[in-house]
């Protein structure tokens, strides 16, 4: 079964706005993933966060992760039209032994 | 040269009809993962590797077998293709002790389509 769910499922906004997508799982976790995926190609990580962590930067990236309500936000600052792609959360388990990925936020970034 | 590859990257074949999809990886890792992605379902998990001697199922493994031939070659058959099987596969290497990371790295996917 599915851990993560993201939301919104599509997203459209404007080059130069915020986009921001969240990821809500079930089980408590030892670190959330976010990965990125062009139209039908490999997925690309982006940032990780570990459940002892709030907040992590990374460029236009900003991720939060709340684990007392089991949820996590990824931001992009200032979208460009590159950034239209698929954005999948990923959970790890305490057993850092797999990950498991939500069905995704399509991203579309309209010049 | 990419770090994970696979072999083909398309394949149309019939229902019946065994397949063997190929991945190979020069990123040095131990661990290495078969998904399958269906529109508006993300990815599942079906065989992962931990060594050469692991082999455990996901999340999805019935009708799949894989084969981990060596540290960087991971083989997922389909014994006898159905048409619910059509989906996007990928490929996934990692090594947190290697990388530091848990991170996942993919590869470019087949393109599976059963008739």
């Amino acid at each position: 079964s599915q851990q993560g769910e993201e939301d919104p499922q599509a997203l459209s906004i404007q080059e130069g706005e915020n986009a921001t997508m969240n990821c809500s799982y079930k089980t408590s976790i030892n670190n959330l993933q976010w990965y990125r995926q062009n139209s039908g190609r490999g997925l690309v990580h982006l940032i990780l966060i570990r459940s002892n962590e709030r907040e992590k930067h990374s460029g236009r990236l900003r991720v939060t992760l709340d684990t007392s309500k089991k949820s996590s936000s990824l931001l992009i600052t200032a979208s460009r039209a590159a950034d239209t792609a698929s954005y999948f959360c990923a959970t790890a388990d305490g057993g850092y032994s797999t990950l498991t990925f939500g069905k995704g936020t399509m991203l579309l970034v309209s010049p | 040269d990419a770090d994970v590859t696979q072999t083909p990257r398309n394949r149309i074949t019939k229902t019946g009809k065994r397949i063997m999809l190929e991945c190979s990886q020069t990123k040095g890792h131990d661990r290495m993962y078969w998904y399958r992605q269906d529109p508006g379902l993300g990815l599942r998990l079906i065989y992962y590797s931990f060594d050469v001697k692991d082999i455990n199922k996901g999340e999805i493994s019935d009708g799949y077998s894989v084969s981990r031939q060596a540290q960087a070659k991971f083989s997922l058959s389909l014994e006898s293709a159905i048409p619910n099987q059509t989906a996007l596969y990928f490929c996934a290497t990692s090594d947190p002790l290697l990388s530091g990371s848990h991170e996942q790295f993919f590869g470019p996917g087949t393109r599976l389509t059963v008739l």
